[in-house]
């Protein structure tokens, strides 16, 4: 059972750059998420989706777009990658109601340049 | 309890002793807490959860304590192993979840 998976694992990218986090999941959630982890720091919501073809906004959604256009892909858009967004970046998903736990991903590590 | 900077607090225990992580919340209007633990390059993984109508929820090895007077929670770790060594970090339930930046846990041989 393959749970969640992020693609790519690792990425470099250059300031300007885009690029497109995908996230995919086998369990039917309904609900898909997208965090960012950076050092000494607790994961940030970036985007949500409560269902196939909705999204939401998170704590810091600024610089990042998202889409969800069949349940079981989360895609998180980087239009133009700047330093400030080099972070380990973890898809998640859970299914309703809300206060079940969330699967993560294994994350994906993006440095820009 | 949880900070937030650049350095995670750390937690050094020796093998086969017991290990309480702390983290101190604030929203009193959360109903469920929930733990994970994360080890280096992987993603967090569920440990244990606990409603706010209890106190007290037990796990294999793991047991966690909420005090809902004080916003805190705690993780106990019985018999502490190699394997045990990693993030453990909370997340409390509002709107969406909300996660501390954790506590590093060492085990010392």
């Amino acid at each position: 059972n393959a749970g969640v998976t992020q693609t790519p694992k690792f990425r470099v990218l250059k300031t300007g750059q885009s690029m497109t986090l995908l996230c995919a999941q086998d369990m039917n959630h309904e609900y898909m998420y997208w965090y960012r982890q950076d050092p000494g720091m607790g994961l940030r919501l970036i985007h949500y989706s409560v269902g196939e073809g909705t999204t939401a906004k998170g704590e810091v959604p600024d610089g990042y777009n998202v889409s969800r256009l069949k349940k079981q892909n989360f895609l998180l858009g980087l239009e133009s990658a700047a330093p400030s967004q080099t972070s380990v970046y973890f898809c998640a998903s859970s299914e309703p109601p809300r206060d079940n736990g969330y699967t993560f991903g294994s994350g994906t590590r993006l440095t820009v340049v | 309890g949880e900070s937030v900077g650049l350095h995670l607090p750390t937690l050094s225990v020796q093998e086969g002793d017991n290990s309480i992580i702390n983290c101190a919340y604030s929203n009193s209007a959360s109903d469920y807490f929930i733990w994970y633990k994360q080890e280096s390059g992987k993603g967090p993984q569920f440990i244990i959860d606990i409603r706010s109508n209890m106190d007290k929820r037990q796990g294999q090895r793991v047991t966690v304590l909420l005090n809902k007077t004080v916003k805190h929670l705690s993780l106990q770790i019985a018999a502490t192993q190699p394997g045990d060594s990693a993030v453990y970090f909370c997340g409390q339930k509002g709107q969406n979840f909300v996660f501390g930046p954790g506590t590093r846990l060492s085990v010392l041989p």
